[in-house]
């Protein structure tokens, strides 16, 4: 298995909901990262996990919450989000910390209502 | 700041011509130089990476060519097709730490039949 596999694919929810977000890899991957991609941008890291303890939280709004159950799961959180985070959110994963074969997953389309 | 710069932003290319992505860095550190190819919809799929011990890398119609005087290298796609109609994003890579990765601006490049 060499995929990266999130879910849902597309979410919507209003501000005042709770959702979460799922990603899954079984190659072993030790880092696994968040990345939120608006439309004509590149990916922006968010979080960053080594060894299921995260690692780097760039300055990311406490809205989003991550969570790193053990390590072949990612979830990503998401309470009282506003209609500026409407976005693709993007996992990723690396064989290690600072490994440079970045694998990522499909991404989750969120709209925020 | 923008730790990679990439142009052109997009790029119209006919059917069996060459396309051609630029990207320049500053930071000499920097010793690993992925690119990335990203369809609508999906995540960035890793297409081809160089190190700076080497001018050139080819795998196909995707060569990468790489000064390391100037601190620029290049995307070139021979023949282009249809379906190679997508952002391209290139990106330099440290060899330490969890963040690591830093992408450029992207292009979007089309090739009209």
């Amino acid at each position: 298995d060499t995929e990266v596999t999130q879910t849902p694919k597309h979410l919507v929810m209003g501000m005042t909901n709770k959702k979460s977000l799922k990603c899954e890899q079984h190659m072993g991957h030790r880092a696994m990262y968040w990345y939120k991609q608006k439309a004509k941008k590149p990916p922006e890291l968010m979080f960053v996990y080594s060894y299921e303890k995260l690692s780097i939280n760039e300055s990311v709004p406490s809205r989003f919450s991550p969570e790193c159950p053990n390590s072949s799961l990612l979830n990503l959180h998401l309470h009282a989000l506003q209609p500026e985070d409407s976005a693709l959110y993007l996992c990723a994963s690396s064989q290690a910390p600072g490994y440079r074969g970045y694998t990522f997953g499909s991404g989750t389309r969120l709209t925020v209502v | 700041q923008q730790q990679v710069k990439q142009s052109p932003q997009s790029l119209i290319v006919q059917k069996g011509g060459i396309s051609i992505i630029n990207c320049a860095y500053e930071n000499t550190a920097f010793d690993y130089f992925p690119w990335y190819q990203q369809f609508p919809g999906k995540g960035p799929a890793l297409l081809i990476a160089i190190r700076p011990d080497v001018s050139e890398k080819k795998e196909g119609r995707f060569t990468i060519s790489f000064n390391k005087s100037a601190k620029q290298f290049s995307l070139h796609i021979m023949d282009s097709q249809p379906g190679d109609s997508a952002t391209y994003f290139c990106a330099a890579s440290l060899s330490t730490g969890a963040n690591n990765l830093f992408f450029g601006t992207g292009t979007r490049l089309t090739v009209i039949p």
